[in-house]
């Protein structure tokens, strides 16, 4: 079955420290891969997303994401994080299934230490 | 451009008492979609509408739930009666056409409480 698996439930980090967040997908044809973040009390904004060509993908808020195949992974990295990073981020993979439609991992919450 | 808006931003009911969302997407926007997020848990698909066409509402439970995209612009969606169980944050999107390339921009959410 199809799955997205966000194996961290929280991360904290310090302000200016690095960031990786993990999505495990579990797909049979080629995935199409998204990142959303989700602030309190908004709706989800797209970072970025994944179809085909370079593996290492650039989005908005200085935030990539790398397609690693062979490891199913679509990890999302940011050299150095700022407060307003904060959020509750989602890894999505986009599927057919009849139509076309997303599922969602459960989620990271980031908390950015001063 | 405007953004997929959605009210009431925040309802509060009693279990058993009947409730309804609304959503207006983006202009020009075939695609429609509701989906449930409940506290911790990524958001999960209930009805997916093709301009006023239902084309996925296999996780929808329809005893309880049902939805519909009148001329294919807004949308509504209604539970009666409501359960303690869907207390949750009710989020619409849409896209251009629904398909694979395509983005699904996200409202802001209804969130509801129900005791």
């Amino acid at each position: 079955a199809q799955s997205v698996t966000q194996p961290d439930i929280h991360i904290t980090v310090s302000e200016g420290a690095s960031l990786e967040l993990r999505c495990n997908y579990s797909y049979g044809a080629t995935p199409y891969l998204f990142w959303y973040v989700q602030s309190p009390g908004q709706g989800l904004q797209l970072l970025l997303k994944y179809f085909s060509g370079d593996t290492l993908v650039q989005g908005i808020k200085g935030f990539e994401a790398e397609f690693k195949r062979s490891q199913s992974s679509f990890n999302l990295r940011k050299p150095s994080v700022h407060w307003s990073d904060a959020a509750e981020y989602f890894c999505a993979v986009g599927l057919t299934s009849g139509t076309y439609k997303y599922i969602f991992g459960t989620g990271t919450r980031l908390k950015v230490l001063a | 451009e405007a953004g997929v808006a959605q009210s009431p931003r925040y309802k509060i009911i009693e279990k058993r008492q009947s409730v309804a969302f609304w959503c207006n997407p983006i202009s020009g926007h075939a695609t429609l979609y509701w989906y449930q997020q409940i506290l911790g848990q990524g958001p999960k698909l209930l009805i997916q509408f093709q301009n006023n066409g239902v084309v996925d509402d296999s996780q929808l439970p329809k005893d309880r739930f049902s939805a519909e995209r009148l001329k294919g612009v807004d949308s509504t969606l209604k539970i009666q009666p409501a359960k303690l169980e869907d207390s949750a944050v009710y989020l619409c999107a849409s896209s251009l056409r629904g398909g694979r390339a395509d983005t699904q921009y996200f409202g802001p959410g209804t969130r509801l409480t129900v005791l």
